[in-house]
């Protein structure tokens, strides 16, 4: 089945600088990477997503890249400001059963 | 639109009582939800898919027996923890799968919190 790995585990960036969280992901036929936003408590907010078909994709200050022969995503969120303090997860949407399986989690701090 | 509801928000129960958690598609029709579970600090894992209709399909390692689902129309999934024990506690976490444009994607409810006494 798929495996979604993370990393870094803990993220910590000065208040206007840019933070990057890095996924891989183990099966090549997964074509759905959303990246979600958890604040304490709450559900998982999809932030933005990424098809296969597509390398790369922004919406304001933050940005997902794909590089499917790697097996890599990223997500990239710039000029970050507090309300950016959460934890976000990678996913992927495995071949089969269109089930989501999470990355371990990102816990991004943003410092004043 | 694509509202999920989970009730209720949170629950405190006995050591050895059965909770069931309601897990419902409030503007449209989802054929498949799926439970998840999360421990504090960690991700989220899935436990099983609810298919309309059908049986569940569990995870490894995910107590069928112990954690029943039940997928009776297209708008309400439940999950009923049976025989609850401490190490049940967690953040229990629902989403529905719909097409959007021809595409898959899932929409989370906002979540069960259980503790077991």
């Amino acid at each position: 089945g798929e495996n979604v790995e993370q990393h870094p585990s803990t993220l910590s960036v000065q208040e206007g600088d840019s933070a990057v969280i890095k996924c891989t992901y183990s099966d090549s036929a997964s074509n759905y990477f959303p990246w979600y936003k958890q604040e304490l408590g709450k559900r998982p907010q999809l932030i933005i997503d990424i098809r296969s078909n597509v390398g790369e994709k922004k919406d304001q200050r933050i940005a997902v890249t794909l590089n499917k022969t790697a097996k890599h995503f990223s997500l990239h969120i710039t000029e970050t400001q507090p309300e950016d303090s959460a934890v976000y997860f990678c996913a992927a949407l495995g071949s089969s059963a269109s089930k989501i399986i999470f990355g371990s989690g990102t816990r991004l701090s943003i410092r004043p | 639109g694509a509202v999920v509801s989970q009730h209720p928000s949170w629950v405190i129960c006995k050591s050895g009582t059965s909770v069931k958690i309601e897990c419902r598609s409030l503007d449209f029709q989802a054929t498949t939800m799926f439970w998840y579970r999360q421990f504090p600090k960690q991700s989220l894992m899935l436990m099983a898919t609810s298919n309309e209709g059908s049986k569940a399909t569990y995870e490894q390692g995910v107590e069928k027996d112990k954690f029943l689902i039940n997928h009776a129309s297209l708008t309400l999934s439940t999950l009923t923890v049976t025989s609850a024990h401490p190490e049940d506690s967690s953040f229990y976490i629902c989403s529905a799968r719909v097409l959007v444009r021809g595409t898959d994607t899932q929409y989370f409810g906002p979540g069960t919190r259980l503790t077991v006494l």
